[in-house]
């Protein structure tokens, strides 16, 4: 079956533009993450959509960073006058709560430079 | 706060030998995943461990769960080329939440 989708695959963008990224998840996910990878690094958790709460934006760097969520659908994560430490990649993960385990399947990254 | 450990951050390994890559986390947690990222590529789910004494094999690879010393391994039997890779294991903290460790990254030397 479909698993989870991101796009743009790569984008680069000049300081202090906008980006958007998209996450499409598993249908019938109802958890989604969004990650940031810098490189050689590991995993830093910016956000957590479950359902129709309110979601968990503990993770979110600063002001600039925001994301929003269409259901149990669709996600974006959109970033305000980007700064070249926003440079990684941007991971979205989706997970079935409803499951004996909370298991996330990864999609393929969104790998953003900005010059 | 949790924070997850792994070590080594680094291994370089013969084909054929075995070694053992631990993860130490610092907070109560019954649940632990093990994960592994390609270069330029997304990271695939490897195993997951629900509970305390959990162990899980999948060809070379075995995982192990303690909880009580706040530890889990994932042993490598007879590297082969196919396993280089950057490995990590993730904690959850309370529900939902994931932290994810440093990873280790793997090179099997021929």
């Amino acid at each position: 079956g479909a698993g989870v989708s991101q796009s743009p695959s790569n984008k680069v963008t000049e300081k202090g533009k906008d980006v958007e990224l998209r996450c499409d998840p598993i249908s019938g996910h109802t958890a989604l993450y969004w990650y940031r990878q810098r490189l050689g690094q590991g995993l830093e958790f910016l956000i957590y959509f479950q359902g129709n709460s309110a979601p968990d934006k503990s993770g979110l760097p600063s002001d600039r960073f925001s994301a929003e969520r269409t259901g149990e659908s669709v996600s974006t994560l959109t970033i305000q006058r980007t700064q070249q430490e926003d440079s990684a990649v941007y991971l979205c993960a989706s997970s079935d709560s409803g499951g004996a385990s909370y298991e996330q399947y990864f999609g393929p990254g969104t790998r953003l430079t900005v010059t | 706060e949790l924070k997850v450990e792994q070590n080594p951050l680094f291994l370089s390994m013969q084909e054929g030998k075995n070694y053992t890559i631990y993860c130490n986390y610092s907070t109560t947690s019954d649940r632990l995943y093990w994960y592994r990222q390609d270069p330029g590529k997304s990271l695939e789910s490897l195993f997951v461990l629900l509970s305390n004494g959990a162990v899980k094999q999948e060809g070379r690879l075995m995982a192990s769960l303690d909880t009580k010393a706040r530890l889990s391994t994932l042993h490598i039997t007879a590297a082969v080329h196919d396993l280089s890779a950057t490995y990590f294991c993730a904690v959850e903290k309370g529900t939902y939440k994931y932290i994810f460790g440093t990873g280790t990254r793997l090179k099997v030397l021929a």
